[in-house]
């Protein structure tokens, strides 16, 4: 069974810092990683998906990597501000023959960029 | 750009009623999926249809049940609600083989008392 370990839980850093959030998986046999933010009580927004053929996907001061061979990913956020404050969360598309996989996601990583 | 809607977005119901969430998926996306998020919790998955027949199961208890429509809608029925279904339900649409990032809805808010 898929497992997915976000580190670190939580992260509390000066605005302007650049900082790398973490995510790792016990099956490397995967379609694609996808990055999502959650806002307090709120949905989840698509920040980066990756496949399992890419080595890495930017946008913007986004960067999200992915070392499928170790089980990693890695969310690169530069020059971070108050309003990226959010819970960043990690997910994982099991490889199989069927096109609608359900995600397995990791408890997340709580941000808090202080002003 | 239109995104996945969800109704209702808050509902209260005692325990043992019976609840239904509905989905619009992306305009001209075929998949949609279920999830379930726990306060303080991970979404979990719960089950998902493509081109309305369903396709891949999760953790979905057999006191729910889901269908996806002629017109992509999707919607999920819960019967004898207990306590510990009170949780945020979202929905995510997605296109196969474009892409495929799934989309999430803002979620439906569930309170069982």
């Amino acid at each position: 069974k898929q497992e997915v370990t976000q580190i670190p839980a939580a992260l509390s850093v000066p605005e302007g810092e650049n900082l790398v959030l973490n995510c790792s998986f016990t099956d490397s046999a995967i379609y694609n990683l996808q990055w999502f933010r959650q806002d307090p009580g709120k949905g989840l927004t698509s920040l980066l998906l990756i496949q399992s053929s890419q080595r890495e996907q930017t946008s913007g001061r986004l960067n999200a990597s992915l070392d499928k061979s170790s089980g990693r990913s890695t969310l690169y956020i530069a020059a971070s501000q108050p309003g990226d404050s959010a819970t960043y969360l990690c997910a994982v598309r099991p490889k199989s023959g069927g096109g609608a996989d359900g995600l397995t996601f990791g408890k997340g990583t709580h941000l808090i960029i202080q002003p | 750009a239109a995104g996945v809607i969800q109704s209702p977005r808050h509902l209260i119901k005692e325990k043992r009623e019976t609840a239904t969430l509905k989905c619009y998926p992306i305009p001209r996306h075929d998949t949609v999926y279920w999830y379930q998020q726990g306060p303080g919790q991970d979404p979990q998955f719960l089950i998902s249809f493509y081109e309305k027949m369903q396709s891949d199961k999760g953790s979905i208890p057999d006191r729910f049940s889901a269908q996806q429509f002629s017109d992509y809608h999707s919607e999920l029925n819960m019967s004898s609600l207990e306590l510990g279904d009170s949780a945020l339900y979202f929905c995510a649409s997605s296109l196969i083989g474009i892409g495929e990032t799934q989309y999430f809805g803002p979620g439906t808010r569930l309170l069982v008392l």
